[in-house]
């Protein structure tokens, strides 16, 4: 059975870093572009960036590229999101999918609430 | 501003039907991109309902369907039941982003 299991909520200060991971299980990690989506609160879906865990070879939005930074290490089969100095307004729920057949996001993550707060 | 537009709410009776559109641009549905939709239940995370514009993944029951037209796609929901409130999301690929782009979502009530 396919599942992608991310990290607990976060609770961070501005200005802190922090990574949030997604753990996949059920299928062959390097074969598949892996893609971040944000939802802000009350808000839709909105993509950040995938990653090819094969070669990670990272494609980002343009509204997130230098924002963030998707990385994985295949030995544990596991996809990061990464903030170098959070934001206020990276308050959110983060989801990981899997791109799958003609670019659909076929299997989810639970998310991973992530809030920024003085 | 969501790149492909969906109406922000639909609502209909138990048992009725009802459609949720998606309209998008040349450099996604209209440059042939399938359509994916997504039902997100409160406090869940999306999940694969329609793909490939029409096809219902193992375990969706035929009371939802898609269709498309040029650069614009329909969800259809037929014999609406209490549990089909949720939000709808449709997606598509955009070519000039190089990645996923959704509609701002849709908020199914059953009355």
């Amino acid at each position: 059975e396919v599942q992608l299991v991310q990290s607990g909520a976060e609770v961070k200060k501005p200005g802190e870093s922090l990574k949030i991971s997604c753990k996949v299980f059920g299928y062959n990690f390097p074969n598949y572009w892996i893609g971040w989506v944000r939802q802000m609160p009350g808000k839709g879906l909105e993509w950040l960036g995938f990653i090819y865990p094969g070669d990670s070879d990272t494609t980002y939005s343009p509204s997130f590229q230098g924002q963030v930074t998707i990385s994985v290490d295949k030995s544990i089969s596991t996809a990061y999101l990464h903030w170098s100095s959070l934001k206020a307004s990276d308050t959110a729920l983060y989801y990981c999918a899997r791109r799958g057949y003609s670019y659909a996001a076929d299997y989810w993550g639970q998310g991973t609430l992530v809030t920024v707060s003085s | 501003q969501s790149v492909l537009t969906q109406p922000p709410s639909v609502s209909g009776a138990p048992g009725q039907r009802v459609t949720i559109s998606c309209t998008g641009s040349s450099s996604n549905i209209g440059a042939n991109y399938d359509v994916h939709w997504y039902r997100q239940l409160p406090g869940t995370a999306p999940k694969l309902l329609l793909t490939g514009n029409t096809y219902r993944p193992s375990g969706v029951p035929d009371r939802f369907s898609g269709s498309r037209s040029g650069t614009s796609t329909s969800l259809a929901i037929t014999g609406l039941q209490a549990e089909d409130e949720a939000d709808y999301y449709c997606q598509s690929f955009d070519n000039s982003l190089g990645g996923w782009v959704f509609g701002g979502g849709t908020k199914l009530t059953v009355l």
